[in-house]
C-alpha cells in the first residue's frame, strides 16, 4: 500500500521568503514522485517529478525537490516567494507498475502576503 | 494541456438523475482516468481505462460507471446522482513510458447535485 501525507494544509508565507511545503511518502517499492499546482478554477499542472537518478529535481517556476529515501520525503521549495505563486500544491506518488495509478496528498494552499 | 477537454465544465443536476462526464483526448493516449477532487483529500482515482473497453475501479468507484468505446473518449456515469458526488471532476491521460511517464489533467467538470 502506498500513502502520501501533507503536512499543513494551509501554509503563508511572506513574498520574497522561503517556501517550503512538505510531503512524507509510504511506499513497499521505490516511488515516482510528482509536485502538481492548481490554480483557482484550472486543472492541476506538472511542477515536478522525480523517478530515478539525481535526488534534487528542479521543476518549473524556480521550484525544485528533493528526494530522501531515508526520510521518506519529497519536500517542495523556492527560495523566494512571489505573489502568482499562492496556489494549491499536491504531492503524489505512482507505483511504476501495470496500473500507473497516482495516489495524492490531501493538498496544501499556500498564500503570498505582501 | 496534452489535448484534454471535459464537458460539460459546469453541471447542476437533482437527486436521482443520470449524469454522464465526458473526457476526450486528441493525442492518442492509452490511459485515462477519471478522479475527484474534495476538500481535504485532495484527488481520489474513480476509474481508470487501459484501452478501448478495457476499464478498472479506483479507490472510489461505488456509484460510478464508465465506458471506453473509442481510444478518444472516456465517460463517466453517475446512474442515479447523490448529493455525495457533488464534486470537481478530473479526467487525466498518461503519456511517455518508463520515467518520462507523466499524467496530464484536463481543465475539469464541477457537479452540484441538488
Amino acid at each position: 500500500a502506498q500513502s502520501v501525507t501533507q503536512l499543513g494544509s494551509h501554509v503563508s508565507v511572506s513574498e520574497g521568503a522561503l517556501v517550503l511545503l512538505r510531503c512524507n511518502y509510504s511506499s513497499s517499492v521505490p516511488p515516482y514522485l510528482f509536485w502538481y499546482v492548481q490554480y483557482p478554477n484550472q486543472g492541476l499542472q506538472l511542477l515536478l517529478k522525480y523517478t530515478t537518478g539525481a535526488t534534487l529535481v528542479k521543476g518549473i517556476n524556480g521550484f525544485e525537490a528533493e528526494f530522501k529515501k531515508s526520510e521518506t520525503s519529497f519536500h517542495l521549495t523556492k527560495p523566494s516567494a512571489h505573489m502568482s505563486d499562492a496556489a494549491e500544491y499536491f504531492c503524489a506518488v505512482i507505483l511504476g507498475g501495470s496500473a500507473r495509478q497516482l495516489t495524492f496528498g490531501s493538498g496544501t494552499q499556500l498564500t503570498v502576503l505582501p | 494541456d496534452a489535448g484534454i477537454t471535459q464537458s460539460p465544465r459546469h453541471k447542476v443536476t437533482e437527486t436521482g438523475t443520470p449524469v454522464t462526464l465526458r473526457c476526450h483526448q486528441t493525442e492518442n493516449h492509452r490511459y485515462m482516468y477519471w478522479y475527484r477532487q474534495d476538500p481535504g483529500h485532495g484527488l481520489r482515482l474513480i476509474h481508470y481505462s487501459y484501452g478501448v473497453k478495457d476499464t478498472d475501479k479506483g479507490e472510489v468507484s461505488d456509484g460510478y460507471s464508465v465506458s471506453r468505446s473509442k481510444t478518444e473518449d472516456f465517460l463517466l456515469t453517475l446512474e442515479s446522482a447523490t448529493s455525495s458526488q457533488t464534486s470537481v471532476y478530473f479526467c487525466a491521460i498518461s503519456a511517455g513510458v518508463g520515467e518520462k511517464e507523466t499524467q496530464y489533467f484536463g481543465p475539469g467538470t464541477r457537479l452540484l447535485v441538488l
